[in-house]
């Protein structure tokens, strides 16, 4: 069945610092890819998504490309806040299909 | 405009009881979905429902059943409370197309 890996973390940066939090997914047919955030405490709040191949999706500085040769959906972001700190959760879904998860990636930004 | 609607906010249960969990869609959205988050893990779909009918459907055993009423809002429920249930419980709604998730603040059981 459908699937999404996402990279181990957590993953801590600087203030500043450059992110990039791997994903890849295994799926049949052409799946739309999203990216959740989750601040403690909280529910998951969609943070951007892409429908097609090659699409770029972005939101509050954060972007991700859909990769279909590469079946990857990695998210990037320039310079990272302490106020990003969460966790990042890559998705995917086939039409009126339910959200498929990966586990997460804990995000710790410090000053 | 209101976005999605869980209730309670927490709750202790004790082993082998049974739990409702409750969720009001988001305005203009018509299909419910359930999901469990583990601590540390990612969420893990239980259930959605679409015109009061069942229409998909996770590895999750019989213990747990809902139901969508006319009004589109819906009820989570788990029979015979294990220790393993304890977990952040998700709501999300949608229009039907599958892709406009709203996600609700959850409903973190925990079962002692």
């Amino acid at each position: 069945g459908d699937s999404v890996t996402q990279m181990e973390g957590p993953v801590t940066l600087s203030e500043e610092a450059f992110l990039t939090i791997n994903c890849t997914y295994t799926a049949t047919g052409y799946p739309s890819l999203f990216w959740y955030v989750q601040y403690p405490g909280e529910g998951l709040q969609l943070l951007l998504k892409a429908t097609k191949a090659d699409d770029k999706g972005s939101n509050k500085g954060f972007e991700a490309t859909y990769r279909k040769e590469t079946t990857s959906f990695h998210l990037e972001k320039g310079s990272v806040q302490v106020s990003d700190s969460a966790v990042y959760f890559c998705a995917l879904n086939q039409a009126g299909t339910a959200l498929i998860f990966g586990k997460g990636t804990t995000l710790s930004v410090s000053s | 405009d209101a976005g999605v609607t869980q209730s309670p906010t927490h709750l202790i249960k004790t082993r082998g009881q049974q739990v409702t969990l409750r969720c009001s869609p988001k305005s203009g959205h018509d299909t419910v979905s359930w999901y469990q988050q583990a601590l540390g893990q990612g969420p893990q779909f239980i259930f959605q429902y679409y015109e009061e009918e069942e229409r998909q459907r996770g590895n999750f055993p019989d213990r747990f059943s809902g139901h969508q009423f006319p009004n589109y809002s819906s009820e989570l429920n788990v029979n015979a409370l294990l220790l393993g249930d304890s977990a952040l419980y998700l709501c999300a709604s949608s229009s039907g197309d599958g892709y406009g998730y709203t996600f609700g603040s959850g409903t973190r059981l925990t079962v002692v």
